[in-house]
């Protein structure tokens, strides 16, 4: 079946701009993660989703950063005045049911560039 | 919080050598521990994974073993191919959470 898929795949903004990143999760899985993966680093938790509830969003750098997913499947995640530091590639990922044993499958990332 | 630590940050193999890379996490909770390979460009790929109630677990050239006494995990690559080379991830979880914690990646490169 089709795996994670994320869109745009790159992304490039200038400071300021509000961009916005969609996921969309493998049919039928409950659970929805957001990572972001700086250049040579592993994936860093920002958020999570159960359905339509964000049960988490510790993660999330600053209030400029906002995730959704309204219906309980696409999610969006969006960012607001962006600033250079926010350059990453930006991981979706979902699970069927979110506990932590649970295996995650990622997306192929929005890369983004804040010039 | 939960850290996971990774050992080797670079590794170069000979084509045909096995390939150790280590990790270490600190939550004693902890008890899935999945491993990813990330082509350049490319989304993380899991290619196996532990969970705390065995010791080692094997699929063809590829083997994971876990000590929960030494919080201690690592993946065994043999007769390793040119098509091996990629990042690898190691990453723990556990029933008390829900998010992955990863490691900071080892690059790995088999030489033909």
């Amino acid at each position: 079946g089709a795996g994670v898929s994320q869109s745009p795949r790159y992304k490039v903004a200038k400071r300021g701009q509000d961009v916005a990143l969609r996921c969309d999760p493998i049919s039928g899985h409950v659970s929805l993660f957001w990572y972001q993966q700086a250049l040579g680093q592993g994936p860093e938790f920002l958020t999570y989703f159960q359905n339509e509830a964000q049960l988490d969003k510790s993660g999330l750098p600053s209030d400029r950063f906002f995730a959704e997913r309204p219906e309980g499947s696409v999610s969006t995640l969006k960012i607001q005045r962006t600033q250079q530091e926010d350059s990453a590639v930006y991981l979706c990922a979902s699970s069927l049911s979110g506990g932590g044993t649970d295996t995650q499958y990622f997306g192929p990332g929005t890369r983004l560039t804040v010039l | 919080g939960e850290n996971v630590e990774q050992h080797p940050s670079t590794l170069s193999v000979q084509e045909g050598d096995s390939a150790v890379i280590k990790c270490t996490y600190s939550d004693s909770a902890s008890n899935y521990f999945p491993w990813y390979k990330q082509e350049l460009g490319k989304r993380p790929q899991l290619i196996i994974d532990i969970r705390s109630n065995v010791g080692e677990k094997k699929d063809q050239r590829i083997a994971v073993t876990l000590n929960k006494t030494a919080k201690h995990f690592s993946l065994h690559i043999t007769e390793t191919q040119p098509e091996d080379s990629a990042v690898y991830f190691c990453a723990a979880s556990g029933s008390g959470t829900y998010k992955y914690i990863f490691g900071t990646g080892t690059r790995l490169k088999v030489l033909a």
